[in-house]
């Protein structure tokens, strides 16, 4: 079982709408990150946030905007999305400051996007 | 900027024999090398990592790793291979300054036949 909690599992959405994605640990650890992966591909590096602060945007486009409100949660707003954007969205933590170098990420099972 | 390579997108072995999926690596100085598995519609699992010391490293379900300097390779083993070890296996790096996170190899497809 993993101890980070993505909800929800599925999410179908139109390109206007506008939806979030949670995640939530309780590891203590206080460097949150969101992935993206399509289909048969490796996760790719979206956010990091390290002390509730953002520390890495891998140029994301802005219609994802991430949002880190305490040390245990993490959100990733959603508006206007592609249908290229449709994914598995992929949470993850791990330690953060001089450890978080060695540290393993711990990842959700993640949310898997549909946008029609 | 740190990457790593996995050469192969498909390694099939027979329940019982040694499997070995490969990795290599490219940084500037000394890596942070890490393997995760991800079974369908899940998230990945990590598996084992190499910090520093010792250059075989044990990890979870019996995989094992050996990182080489000298060929820059990371490549995880096990020495008999299960059934339910039929994954998507993934190699992951990051380097030692502060500038960069996580990068991971494009994954290898490990399916171990009865």
């Amino acid at each position: 079982d993993t101890e980070v909690t993505q909800t929800p599992k599925h999410l179908v959405m139109g390109m206007t709408n506008k939806k979030s994605l949670k995640c939530e640990q309780h590891m203590g650890h206080r460097a949150m990150y969101w992935y993206k992966q399509k289909a048969k591909k490796p996760p790719e590096l979206m956010f990091v946030y390290s002390y509730e602060k953002l520390s890495i945007n891998e140029s994301v486009p802005s219609r994802f905007s991430p949002e880190c409100p305490n040390s245990s949660l993490l959100n990733l707003h959603l508006h206007a999305l592609q249908p290229e954007d449709s994914a598995l969205y992929l949470c993850a933590s791990s330690q953060a400051g001089y450890t978080r170098r060695g540290g393993e990420l711990f990842f959700g099972e993640g949310s898997r996007l549909t946008v029609l | 900027a740190q990457s790593v390579a996995q050469p192969e997108d498909q390694v099939n072995v027979a329940e019982g024999n040694p499997l070995t999926v490969k990795c290599t690596y490219s940084v500037s100085g000394n890596p942070y090398l890490f393997w995760y598995v991800q079974y369908p519609n899940r998230g990945l699992q990590f598996l084992l990592k190499y910090i520093t010391g010792d250059n075989l490293v044990k990890g979870s379900y019996g995989f094992e790793a050996e990182f080489n300097k000298s060929q820059t390779s990371f490549h995880l083993k096990k020495p008999s291979a299960l059934v339910s070890d039929s994954a998507l296996y993934f190699c992951a790096v990051r380097d030692r300054s502060d500038n960069n996170d996580m990068r991971f190899g494009a994954g290898t497809r490990l399916t171990v036949k009865p």
